[in-house]
């Protein structure tokens, strides 16, 4: 069964430090990855996501994101976080196995990024 | 282009109740996807439409359906509601569901408040 692990409720960095969000996932097959932000009151945005290729992936506002297939992992990055960073974090995998109906998107429980000025 | 819309943005229920909530995807996509977020159990899956047709369904009791139609608008309906349904319901769309890599786009959310 597919399943994603954001092992940290909640990540605190000071304003200007680099960040990482932490996700490693399960899933039978290649994997497609996917990192979403959900700001207070307002549904989840796409960040980016890993088809395939490039283990480093970047995405919107500066963040990026690297897929390790080894360690089953696809933790999110930022080289200098800003204080509108702060908010909600989600990691999500969807299976890419063949004829496969169970292939619904899974997300991790979240990750509460404070960015701290 | 319009983002998701869901309607009603905020709702009060009492139990027993049921309560319909509505969700247009942006133009074009054709798979709708439901989800409800607590704080306690974060983002669950509930169902995925595509062509008026169910393809996915998550762990949730029959008191929770939906349906899509033609024009891929979709809704969902929560009959006999219970104090834990209490929760943001938030509805997404993609180009296509599948094997397909496509990210989705979520809506606002509805959300839905039991006493």
């Amino acid at each position: 069964a597919q399943s994603v692990a954001q092992p940290e409720d909640q990540v605190n960095v000071a304003e200007g430090n680099p960040l990482t969000v932490k996700c490693t996932y399960s899933v039978s097959g290649n994997p497609y990855l996917f990192w979403y932000v959900q700001y207070p009151n307002r549904g989840l945005q796409f960040l980016l996501k890993y088809i395939t290729g490039d283990n480093l992936v970047k995405g919107s506002y500066g963040f990026e994101a690297e897929f390790n297939k080894s360690q089953t992992s696809f933790h999110l990055k930022k080289p200098s976080a800003l204080v509108s960073d702060s908010a909600l974090y989600f990691c999500a995998v969807r299976g890419t196995l063949p004829m496969n109906r169970d292939d619904k998107i899974i997300f991790g429980k979240g990750t509460r990024l404070h960015i701290l000025p | 282009k319009a983002g998701v819309t869901q309607t009603p943005r905020y709702l009060i229920k009492t139990r027993g109740q049921q309560v319909t909530l509505s969700c247009s995807p942006i133009s074009g996509h054709r798979s709708v996807s439901w989800y409800q977020q607590t704080p306690g159990q974060g983002l669950q899956f509930l169902f995925e439409y595509f062509s008026e047709t169910q393809r996915n369904k998550g762990n949730f009791p029959g008191r929770f359906s939906g349906r899509q139609f033609s024009n891929s608008r979709s809704e969902m309906n929560v009959s006999t509601l219970e104090l834990g349904d209490s929760a943001l319901y938030l509805c997404a769309s993609s180009i296509l569901p599948g094997q397909a890599p496509y990210e989705q786009y979520f809506g606002p959310g509805t959300r839905l408040t039991v006493t």
